[in-house]
């Protein structure tokens, strides 16, 4: 069946624009996760949700960062006023439940100039 | 806070041998314990996942192990195989948060 799947793989984008990530999760995956790749700080968790509702949050750096999901399906991870330090690649992960395997998207490249 | 350690950063041997990557976490109140490779330019492939109720879990060349109480976890890698070069990422999850050590890089030489 189809995996996690992220929009766009690549984005360029100029300081200070926003940007929108999509992640479409592994359909009837209820759980939805979204982490941050930078060289030098490793593998970050960002947010999770349960269904539509996110009950934790503590891994967004800032208040530029937001993420929604809607009808317990597609996520988007909202970048606004973009900074140099938010070029890394965010990966989208789903699971069943909390507690089971997470499956993880091939990612969006983001790239801040 | 949990942090996660894994031990060699990287790992170079030949074709055939097997091998064991290493994974430590500070706080052994954990749910679960994944094993991911990671592959140049690619997303996360799961391998195993144990969970903190169990003690080792199996799938083909690949054996992981847990011991919660001393907090650490062992990848077991039999007859490797250049294919097996790959990043190899261990996570602990709480609450459904997966929390990553630095990974291994492993390079298989023919």
């Amino acid at each position: 069946g189809a995996g996690v799947s992220q929009s766009p793989s690549n984005k360029v984008t100029e300081k200070g624009k926003d940007v929108e990530l999509r992640c479409d999760p592994i359909s009837g995956h209820t759980a939805l996760y979204w982490y941050r790749q930078s060289l030098g700080q490793g593998l970050e968790f960002l947010i999770y949700f349960q269904g539509n509702s996110a009950p934790d949050k503590s891994g967004l750096p800032s208040d530029r960062f937001s993420a929604e999901r809607t009808g317990g399906s597609v996520s988007t991870l909202t970048i606004q006023r973009t900074q140099q330090e938010d070029s890394a690649v965010y990966l989208c992960a789903s699971s069943i439940g909390q507690q089971e395997t997470q499956y993880f998207g091939p990612g969006t490249r983001l790239l801040v100039l | 806070k949990q942090e996660v350690t894994q031990i060699p950063a990287a790992l170079s041997v030949p074709e055939g041998e097997n091998l064991v990557l290493n994974c430590s976490f500070t706080d052994s109140a954990i749910y679960n314990l994944q094993w991911f490779r990671q592959d140049p330019g690619k997303g996360l492939t799961s391998l195993l996942l144990i969970q903190s109720s169990q003690r080792e879990q199996t799938s083909g060349r690949l054996n992981a192990s847990l011991d919660k109480s001393s907090g650490r976890s062992t990848l077991y890698i039999a007859a490797s195989q250049p294919g097996d070069s790959a990043t190899y990422l261990c996570a602990v999850s709480s609450y459904g948060k997966l929390t990553f050590g630095q990974g291994t890089i492993l390079t298989v030489h023919p």
